[in-house]
């Protein structure tokens, strides 16, 4: 079964309005979890770190008052896209990683099933 | 510039064929995975690689991270029209804060009945 929860898997909105996003880890706490996004046949785009506690890390060029993380418990990591526009329209995907492990090269991260935003 | 290059990046072949699919890197990484992904899902964890010269089997798949630890490839054999997928490396830095993965860029494999 799923480890990683993501919800909703599918969303249509019209231009303008925010939309929010979650995820959730099963059965494991995740301090850290990891927001991407993905265009058609692409590979996964970091977009920034949800951090459990404390503010977000966000790569380079990702605006942070566009999308807004919220990390307020152990198991849960919200994005919320701000105000979105069409441009907006992707494949958003959370991962968390277990922290089982002495290191963290031998941690597994786990992906949710993703979000299909849709922006009209 | 791609830190982690993957290829073949689109790749269509016949039921019964073999492939290989390739990540190369000038860094080092910790660990490596491989994923594959179908549309409107997300990415599965196929393997872990983390020991420098390291074979992993998994049914038809080989998996294999460099000596160094900075190339790892993928190999089908017969590949199945349930292979298709985009497949997708993604390495930990050495020194990676946080647990970042970086990924590759992907390989669309379509196998053909």
């Amino acid at each position: 079964g799923a480890v990683v929860s993501q919800h909703p898997s599918r969303v249509i909105c019209k231009s303008g309005t925010s939309v929010k996003i979650e995820c959730r880890s099963l059965d494991f706490q995740a301090t850290t979890m990891f927001w991407y996004r993905q265009f058609p046949k692409q590979s996964l785009m970091l977009m920034a770190t949800s951090n459990e506690g404390s503010k977000a890390t966000y790569e380079q060029g990702v605006e942070k008052d566009k999308f807004l993380i919220n990390h307020a418990s152990l198991t849960l990591s919200t994005l919320t896209v701000t105000s979105a526009h069409p441009e907006d329209s992707s494949f958003y995907i959370c991962s968390a990683p277990t922290s089982g492990g002495r290191a963290w090269a031998k941690n597994i991260q786990y992906f949710g099933a993703g979000t299909r935003l849709s922006v009209l | 510039t791609q830190l982690l290059e993957q290829s073949p990046q689109f790749l269509s072949i016949q039921e019964g064929e073999n492939l290989t699919v390739y990540c190369n890197s000038s860094s080092v990484f910790s660990s490596l995975q491989w994923y594959r992904q179908e549309p409107g899902e997300g990415p599965v964890l196929l393997v872990t690689v983390v020991t420098g010269g390291e074979v992993k089997k998994l049914k038809r798949l080989t998996f294999q991270f460099g000596d160094a630890r900075k190339d790892s490839s993928l190999h089908i054999t017969a590949a199945q029209p349930g292979d298709t997928g985009l497949y997708l490396c993604a390495g930990r830095r050495e020194r990676n804060q946080g647990g970042k993965l970086i990924f590759g860029q992907g390989t669309e494999l379509s196998v053909k009945p």
